[in-house]
């Protein structure tokens, strides 16, 4: 069964520590996204990757760090330094067309 | 997830009826649009597409109209159904090969009356 997967669904930190968002994918699919997205907004690019071990930031990238050393894991950290990190964050592959393959998502509460 | 469809514009449809929702893009050269239909709590799923040298794409009961004069575009529901209410919005993408670049809309949530 393919597909794309995020772990877990809901996460709560304290200020001040990093999380790490997970993202794994079984479609063999190359490019890989981190999303977030608040109420009322469109969603907004943080990283993308094209291809393992490269990455690129996208239009919200500070505050945020990710890794692609394989092909399927594309791990998204919210570290100390995103002054607002509470949100949704969606990942997603995409093959070699325009359309992306969402996951479900994972809802970061910070207090 | 489920607050993302608060502080949107909102369409309420009876069940049985039409829907129509809108969607303003800015990138005169965008050369490609998807629809995505995001149920509470959920990721976004693929609904329908469209290139740019089409003004129309017919699916199973939606249909995507196109038009570059105004940048607009459209999703037409057809007999809505409950299962139909989530929030609907469109990307545009341009580049092509290794450089894409995707917008989303802020999108409308839609709200099927049974």
């Amino acid at each position: 069964d393919g597909g794309i997967t995020q772990s877990p669904k809901y996460l709560f930190r304290k200020e001040g520590q990093n999380v790490t968002l997970s993202c794994e994918q079984n479609l063999n699919h190359d490019a890989m996204y981190w999303y977030r997205q608040d109420p009322g907004q469109g969603l907004r690019l943080i990283y993308y990757s094209q291809i393992v071990n490269d990455f690129q930031k996208g239009d919200i990238a500070e505050g945020y760090s990710v890794s692609r050393e394989k092909k399927e894991s594309f791990p998204l950290t919210v570290t100390s330094a995103q002054k607002n990190p509470t949100a949704f964050y969606l990942c997603a592959s995409r093959d070699r067309g325009y359309e992306q393959y969402f996951g479900p998502g994972t809802r970061l509460t910070v207090t | 997830g489920e607050s993302v469809g608060l502080h949107l514009p909102t369409l309420s449809v009876q069940e049985g009826d039409n829907s129509i929702i809108n969607c303003a893009y800015s990138n005169s050269a965008s050369d490609y649009f998807i629809w995505y239909k995001q149920e509470s709590g959920k990721g976004p799923q693929f609904i329908i597409d469209i290139r740019s040298n089409m003004d129309k794409r017919q699916g199973k009961r939606v249909t995507v109209l196109l038009n570059k004069t105004v940048k607009h575009l459209s999703l037409q529901i057809a007999a809505t159904q409950p299962g139909d209410s989530a929030v609907y919005f469109c990307a545009e993408n341009w580049g092509s090969g290794g450089y894409q670049k995707v917008t989303f809309g802020t999108g409308t949530k839609l709200q099927v009356i049974p």
